[in-house]
């Protein structure tokens, strides 16, 4: 099963808004309300960001917000802040009870 | 609260198997899936499979087949990784990770496997 597509890197200034990608297919995104959200900081465990394509876990801030369009998920992060500088991936359930990646996107802020 | 506390890093050569425990607290284990879910360095996160951990049933991907085991032990509310046949492509942490609703919902810490004569 080929992994979701994300851009390799985005980035924005402190208070800016960013918003990243994660392409997939019929198969996947597009046809379950499953898209999840991780967060990871170099030598960290993913932390769950966004769940069920907009949900936010307890304890996330509001200025993280997914949504979804046909086969493409997205993730908003508004109001950039240093601590927000990490990889972000993405992850679908998928046919078969599988789940697929994205390849991760790194974001900095600049 | 949930935790997942993973086994420590460990080192093998070429051709060994590894075992990684994952013991899950502060919920009912039996309840709820436990994924696996493979990094290796610099790369991206790659979904393994799962397991039922109520009545043992198994899920993998693919990639993995015929060469990963999952189980778990209720008892002691453990779930098991363990990958055969290992080569240096192995070289990676492995997460197990609690199923909610469909979504890998709590980590563990993760544990580092290097592969390597």
């Amino acid at each position: 099963q080929s992994a979701l597509t994300q851009p390799a890197s985005v980035s924005g200034s402190p208070g800016q808004s960013i918003t990243i990608s994660c392409t997939g297919t019929s198969s996947d995104v597009g046809s379950y309300n499953l898209v999840s959200w991780y967060q990871q900081h170099p030598g960290k465990a993913p932390k769950l960001m966004i769940y069920e394509g907009s949900k936010r876990p307890s304890g996330v801030s509001n200025r993280f917000s997914g949504s979804k369009s046909g086969n493409t998920a997205s993730l908003t992060v508004s109001g950039l802040q240093a601590e927000d500088e990490a990889d972000y991936y993405c992850c679908s359930y998928a046919e078969s009870t599988t789940w697929v990646f994205g390849g991760g996107t790194k974001l900095t802020v600049l | 609260q949930v935790q997942l506390v993973q086994s420590g890093a460990e080192v093998k050569e070429p051709g060994a198997s590894v075992k990684v425990s994952c013991k899950a607290s502060g919920y009912s284990f039996s309840g709820y899936p436990m994924h696996w879910v493979r990094q290796a360095p610099g790369q991206r996160l790659e979904w393994m499979g799962w397991i039922n951990t109520g009545n043992g049933n198994t899920k993998y991907s693919q990639k993995f087949q015929g060469r990963v085991t999952f189980t778990r032990d209720t008892s002691a509310s453990t779930a098991y990784m363990e990958l055969g046949s290992l080569r240096s492509e192995d070289t990676a942490v492995f997460y197990c990770a609690r199923d909610i609703g469909r979504t890998l919902f709590y980590w563990g810490q993760g544990t580092l496997v290097t592969v390597s004569s």
